[in-house]
């Protein structure tokens, strides 16, 4: 069964920590995407990346950074974690090529809290 | 991408079909629809898609109108285990093309 999976179910971490959330996925897919989702706020792009070492902003990047230096691994950074980025965050991944166009294959989810 | 307009609730007594709306009457030539559902504390999952033609798989069935403005998400036999929040999603399917999630609908199927 393919998958997208995230290193972290739960993590607690204090204000000011540099924090990593890892994604990897088993698919060979291109593209991969870090989200956040917070209540009345659905799911927001942070940051997504359409090949190695290449990265684009999403709608709310700020505070954030990213590295993709394999194509199945996706890490979403927290430079300086702050009680504003309390949050659920989700990792996908997907395919252009051909009928693997699917769509998005999500992760679990990670859900963090700063404090 | 286009935006997308789905009703904040539903339910749906379980055995029955659930037919979720969704109205995307700026979606334009080359934009596929798409459908996904979020049950509670996992991350979303996909269902379906279409650009014209209406498709089936094992989990639901896509009617898209004719004009391409308006779609249906149908369960045919709605389960307790349906329950869960379903996002319609127009999006062009270009190199990076991102999925940009609405609300969607708070599906509650009932016994």
């Amino acid at each position: 069964d393919v998958k997208v999976t995230q290193s972290s179910r739960y993590l607690v971490k204090r204000t000011g920590e540099k924090v990593f959330l890892e994604c990897v996925q088993d698919m060979d897919h291109e593209n991969m995407f870090w989200y956040r989702q917070d209540p009345g706020l659905g799911l927001r792009l942070i940051y997504f990346s359409y090949d190695v070492k290449m990265k684009e902003k999403g709608d709310i990047p700020e505070g954030y950074s990213v590295s993709r230096e394999k194509k199945e691994r996706f890490s979403l950074i927290l430079e300086s974690a702050s009680t504003n980025q309390t949050s659920m965050y989700l990792c996908a991944s997907s395919s252009i090529k051909g009928t693997a166009n699917y769509g998005y294959t999500f992760g679990s989810g990670t859900r963090l809290t700063v404090v | 991408d286009a935006k997308t307009t789905q009703p904040p609730s539903m339910d749906c007594a379980e055995g029955r079909a659930a037919n979720l709306p969704c109205n995307h009457s700026t979606i334009s030539g080359n934009e596929y629809v798409y459908w996904y559902r979020q049950i509670h504390s996992q991350g979303p999952q996909y269902i379906i898609h279409g650009l014209k033609n209406n498709e089936t798989n094992e989990m639901a069935s896509l009617i898209i109108t004719e004009d391409r403005k308006s779609s249906t998400l149908i369960l045919p036999h709605a389960t307790l285990r349906d329950t869960a929040v379903y996002y319609c999603i127009v999006r062009d399917t270009g190199t990076a093309s991102k999925l940009t999630f609405g609300t969607g609908t708070r599906l509650q199927v009932t016994l």
